[in-house]
């Protein structure tokens, strides 16, 4: 079983929609989670950092940790088609500074 | 705005030859990251350094892979000799392990390609 489960989509919206991204995770013993947007033939660039449970903003972005149900979600509100990439999860331990990846979720956003 | 650095960005070898990519990452950040990602998935970890020491590299093929931290700074990730299966981008991260910050900053990458 894999650290870390993320629908691949792809997911295709109309600009300005809410969207939400989501991952689950089956080890409670992970403390910190991670957003990453990245572009096609980039690397992945930071979004949002979140440690331990409860809500993060930043802009349009929502960061949600759900300790309980082991699930996370990124929320993007007035979605843009800049906002068209592929966004990935990160989750971590508190220990060992490892962390581990979802596979990434393909977003478009259409005009 | 400070940022990790990799070279090259791209890279094109023949199967059977070596090939190396260097990380210069953010500065004072004391871990390095080297992480592989094929298209269409996450990247997995290959190999963890604090300082100079590799804290994990469980997930790296030492056979052909070997990476280096010699003086704590910049990395450099070799491969060889180069297989078919070894076409990805070769992702460089470093983070600044100070008090629980463990946010993790990529560069552009290196892709490479075996033929």
């Amino acid at each position: 079983q894999k650290e870390v489960e993320q629908d691949p989509g792809p997911l295709s919206v109309p600009e300005g929609a809410i969207v939400s991204l989501n991952c689950t995770y089956s080890n409670s013993a992970f403390q910190y989670f991670m957003w990453y947007r990245q572009y096609s033939r980039k690397g992945p660039e930071l979004l949002m950092y979140t440690y331990s449970s409860g809500n993060k903003e930043d802009g349009r972005f929502t960061a949600q940790v759900d300790k309980s149900s082991k699930y996370i979600s990124l929320f993007i509100r007035d979605s843009q088609p800049s906002d068209s990439a592929t966004y990935l999860c990160a989750i971590g331990r508190n220990t060992g500074n490892q962390f581990y990846f979802g596979t990434g979720t393909s977003l478009t956003v259409i005009p | 705005e400070a940022e990790v650095a990799q070279s090259p960005r791209y890279k094109i070898t023949e199967k059977s030859q070596a090939v190396a990519f260097w990380c210069d990452p953010i500065s004072g950040h004391a871990t390095l990251y080297w992480y592989r990602q094929i298209l269409g998935q996450g990247p997995e970890l290959l190999v963890q350094f604090q300082d100079e020491s590799v804290v994990d590299d469980s997930q790296l093929p030492k056979d052909r892979f070997s990476a280096e931290r010699l003086k704590g700074v910049d990395s450099t990730l070799k491969i060889q000799p180069a297989e078919l299966g070894d076409s990805a981008m070769y992702l460089c991260a470093s983070s600044h392990r100070t008090g629980g910050n463990t946010e993790a900053f990529f560069g552009q990458g290196t892709r490479l390609t075996v033929v």
